[in-house]
């Protein structure tokens, strides 16, 4: 199966401050990398995603970085917002069964005023 | 919108008793999951199925069962509740046309077993 380890467990910053987070994979034929981010109460919902044939992709202040040959992708925010305070999970596909992804243990980012 | 529902949204139980949590969903997704939410593990993969005829055990699958009554209801039962079961659960549903399998999930099943 795909294990994904996700790090760091928290992260505070400044507002206005950028914010990385990091998940590695052990499958090196999965190919589809998406983040969620989980407001307090709400449902995890995906932000950002990125395929195993690009390296990188920009959405306004969120991107994500691939690095197949480590096996791992990075997801950056630029100039947080209070409002970018949440949990953020990393997810991969497993190879032998794409339609099954394993989660991270997530992220709790606090930005501070 | 299209939609994944859930029901109850909050449950409270006491030990020993069945229960069971309800999924509906109009986004015409044939996948469909239950995964559970503890405060620093993630999400966990109880279940899933890709249509009606498929059901799958996820990684925690143990004290739990599912049905899966219609491509858009997917529910799971608690046969007999323990407090260690204590936690939110998420359905989620997923479209196998879309290569990226993108998850959307519903609004979360708070169950607290006393």
């Amino acid at each position: 199966g795909e294990n994904v380890e996700q790090h760091p467990s928290t992260l505070s910053v400044q507002e206005g401050d950028s914010a990385v987070i990091k998940c590695t994979y052990s499958d090196s034929a999965s190919n589809y990398f998406p983040w969620y981010k989980q407001e307090l109460g709400k449902r995890p919902q995906l932000i950002i995603d990125i395929r195993s044939n690009v390296g990188e992709k920009k959405d306004q202040r969120i991107a994500v970085t691939l690095n197949k040959t480590a096996k791992h992708f990075s997801l950056h925010i630029t100039e947080t917002q209070p409002e970018d305070s949440a949990v953020y999970f990393c997810a991969a596909p497993h190879n032998t069964n794409a339609g099954k992804s394993t989660f991270g243990d997530g992220t709790t980012l606090t930005v501070k005023p | 919108d299209a939609d994944v529902t859930q029901t109850p949204r909050n449950r409270i139980t006491k030990t020993g008793k069945r229960i069971m949590l309800e999924c509906s969903q109009t986004k015409g997704h044939d996948r469909m999951y239950w995964y559970r939410q503890d405060p620093g593990l993630g999400l966990r993969l109880i279940y899933y199925s890709f249509d009606v005829k498929d059901i799958n055990k996820g990684e925690i699958s143990d004290g739990y069962s599912v049905s899966r009554q219609a491509q858009a209801k997917f529910s799971l039962s608690l046969e007999s509740a323990i407090p260690n079961q204590t936690a939110l659960y998420f359905c989620a549903t997923s479209d196998f046309r879309t290569a990226g399998h993108e998850q959307f999930f519903g609004p979360g099943t708070r169950l607290t077993v006393l």
